[in-house]
């Protein structure tokens, strides 16, 4: 089972901004491990989106950011768009577990 | 660009084994590690184990423990999963990915594990 947690679903209107999530605890996120998120479109492998602190492959548009606080962290995007409309994934390690651990999902649909 | 290319889709009777082979163009390197990922259906990720293939160590999630075994081949810049005793639940999506420090940052395209009788 997954060890962060994430809304199942959050969803905007083309333009707006939508933030997603992601609840761990002191043996993951908050013992400062990096959290890294990866999107999902329909029928394809997850793709990194942005890793470590606020960094971005080559490629992903700034409208993606991340922050982290404690044992949580956050994706923001902003200026949605309709090709944002996919299920999104947070991402760490756990020392309780000595290994890595994904977060429940979340599906963004975009109005 | 490093690419991983995996095997192709298996259909497997409930109690046998499936083996996956993930071959990393561009070659093998010391600086990452390649880490396996299933989805079963209408699932989230599911964190399985990973190796370094330089050093050839091993590390599973609880989960799998005794069930899945990973290796890799530097000769062919493969990697393997291989999981045992299958049963339905089993059934999923499995993907390697490359993991450096940006986290898994290059993906296979999956490779579709039925179990049915």
């Amino acid at each position: 089972q997954s060890v962060l947690t994430q809304p199942p679903s959050v969803s905007g209107a083309p333009g707006q901004r939508v933030t997603i999530s992601c609840t761990g605890s002191s043996s993951n996120i908050g013992a400062g491990y990096d959290v890294h998120w990866y999107q999902q479109l329909p029928g394809t492998a997850p793709k990194l989106l942005v890793y470590g602190n606020i960094n971005r492959p080559s490629g992903v548009p700034d409208r993606f950011s991340d922050s982290k606080s404690d044992t949580s962290a956050s994706l923001a995007i902003t200026g949605l768009q309709a090709e944002d409309e996919a299920d999104y994934y947070c991402q760490s390690y756990d020392s309780s577990l000595s290994g890595y651990v994904f977060g429940t999902g979340t599906k963004v649909t975009v109005l | 660009q490093v690419q991983l290319v995996q095997s192709g889709a298996e259909v497997k009777e409930p109690g046998s084994s499936v083996k996956v082979s993930c071959k990393v163009s561009g070659g093998i390197s010391s600086s990452y590690t390649i880490t396996w990922v299933r989805q079963g259906p209408g699932q989230g990720l599911e964190w399985m184990g990973r190796i370094i293939p330089i050093i050839g160590t091993p590390n599973y999630a609880q989960t799998f423990q005794g069930r899945v075994t990973i290796s890799a081949d530097t000769s062919t810049s493969t990697a393997y999963m291989e999981l045992s005793s299958l049963r339905s639940e089993d059934t999923a999506v499995y993907y390697c990915a490359r993991v450096t420090g940006k986290g898994m940052d290059v993906w296979g395209q999956g490779t579709t594990v039925t179990v049915s009788s």
